[in-house]
């Protein structure tokens, strides 16, 4: 167990739709980060936050936004789906604002199927 | 541009044998960490192994040790003495010091471990 929850560990909606996923960082961590697991894709990085403020940004779709609060958990917004955006969605945490040695510890994900 | 390459989809190994799980890298950065993490089937991500750029030794975990060829841009995962429990997806990972920190993940090798 890393310490990230994520919640809820399965989605299934409709093409359209919107959803949010939810994640909780390991006590201590300051930086939450999301990832897109998909067959086609592999691991894609989609966006970090530290401390409440974007710190970086991947290849994240416009349809997407994330957000990270004061209590350091962080939410993903995905919104208008799409069949592709069927994935796995990882949350990972990591103590400090993404230092070369910062080692990420990744939440369970959540899947996400788009119908 | 910065890249992994993995190039074993797939591989079988003996249990309790040492098996070699390759990585090579592209960036034309000085300063760059390493990370190796293991998804089982159950989904979750692992984190393994940590090897800096700047780190003269090699890094070990355990069962894992890093065998880094900075020369060769390749960071290959050794596990020593395999067991059933390492039947997984492996992912070699990146940091790279510039563009924002962000992570970059090879396309993984699926090692199977035989009795």
């Amino acid at each position: 167990d890393s310490g990230v929850t994520q919640t809820p560990k399965h989605l299934i909606t409709a093409t359209g739709q919107r959803v949010t996923l939810r994640c909780s960082p390991r006590s201590g961590d300051l930086s939450v980060y999301w990832y897109q697991q998909s067959l086609d894709q592999g691991l894609q990085f989609l966006i970090q936050y530290y401390n409440g403020e974007e710190r970086a940004k991947g290849n994240i779709l416009e349809r997407f936004s994330a957000q990270q609060f004061p209590d350091l958990h962080s939410e993903l917004n995905l919104s208008s789906l799409e069949l592709g955006d069927s994935a796995l969605y990882f949350c990972a945490s990591s103590v400090s604002r993404g230092r070369m040695a910062d080692t990420q510890y990744f939440g369970p994900g959540t899947r996400l199927t788009v119908l | 541009a910065q890249k992994i390459t993995q190039t074993q989809p797939g591989m079988f190994v003996q249990e309790k044998e040492a098996v070699t799980l390759d990585c090579t890298y592209d960036t034309s950065d000085q300063s760059y960490g390493l990370f190796w993490y293991k998804q089982p089937s159950s989904g979750e991500m692992i984190f393994l192994i940590y090897q800096g750029s700047y780190d003269e030794q090699n890094a070990t975990e355990g069962r894992y040790s890093l065998n880094f060829q900075k020369a060769r841009k390749s960071a290959n995962l050794v596990i020593s003495a395999s067991q059933l429990g390492d039947s997984a997806m492996y992912f070699c990972a990146m940091r790279p010091y510039t563009g924002g920190f962000k992570t970059i993940f090879g396309a993984g090798t699926r090692l199977f471990v035989k009795a």
